[in-house]
């Protein structure tokens, strides 16, 4: 079965914890990337990958990081977390010949 | 930048009336305009996109119209039901990245009253 996952889909946290957001597609699609959710503002994108290797900012990269070492996977990592990182975010993917974006089941993240 | 406005924040309307949903873009060269739909508790998933070369397409009950002169698209949906009832975006590219980068609306609440 065609899919995008996440882990964990929940998740409380303090600040300053180091977290790791993971998402897995096994669809081979080229282009991976992050938003994140919030009231009143829609999505807005945290990062980006055209392929392996390849990673570029999205409008909102302050305080992410993210690694694209094969092609399934494109963990989003919070290097030290804040309150207002508290937000939905949802992983996206697409193959590099289709604009249809497949988003991922989401992760509700609280940094206390 | 791409910069998307979406209008209204939220609409209620009753069963089987029509529901429209205006975005507008700032970049020119945007040449993709994809419509999400999320119900509550769900991932966004698209249900109709357009791109620049066509000024209207429908599927079913729902359709979009650009105009790229005025720099607006629009969603529409006719005979609303129920189950229409969730938060729609709209979204366009920066330039012409069609795809690799959206900025999305801020979301328009459906809510369809039986």
């Amino acid at each position: 079965e065609a899919q995008v996952t996440q882990n964990p889909r929940y998740l409380i946290t303090v600040t300053g914890k180091k977290l790791t957001v993971t998402c897995s597609q096994n669809m081979n699609h080229e282009y991976m990337s992050w938003y994140r959710q919030d009231p009143g503002l829609g999505l807005r994108q945290i990062y980006y990958s055209m392929n392996v290797e390849v990673t570029d900012k999205g409008d909102v990269p302050e305080g992410y990081k993210v690694s694209r070492k094969e092609k399934r996977n494109f963990p989003l990592i919070l290097e030290s977390p804040s309150p207002n990182q508290t937000s939905l975010y949802f992983c996206a993917t697409r193959p590099y010949w289709q604009e249809t974006q497949y988003f991922g089941p989401g992760t509700r993240l609280l940094v206390l | 930048g791409e910069n998307v406005e979406q209008h209204p924040s939220t609409l209620s309307v009753q069963e089987g009336d029509s529901a429209v949903i205006k975005c507008t873009y700032s970049d020119s060269a945007s040449n993709y305009f994809p419509w999400y739909k999320q119900e509550l508790g769900k991932r966004p998933q698209l249900i109709i996109d357009i791109r620049s070369n066509v000024g209207e397409k429908k599927d079913q009950r729902i359709a979009v119209t650009l105009n790229k002169t005025a720099k607006h698209f629009s969603l529409h949906i006719t005979e609303t039901q129920p189950e229409d009832s969730a938060v729609y975006f709209c979204a366009a590219p920066p330039g012409e990245t069609s795809g690799s980068r959206l900025t999305f609306g801020e979301g328009t609440q459906l809510t369809v009253n039986p």
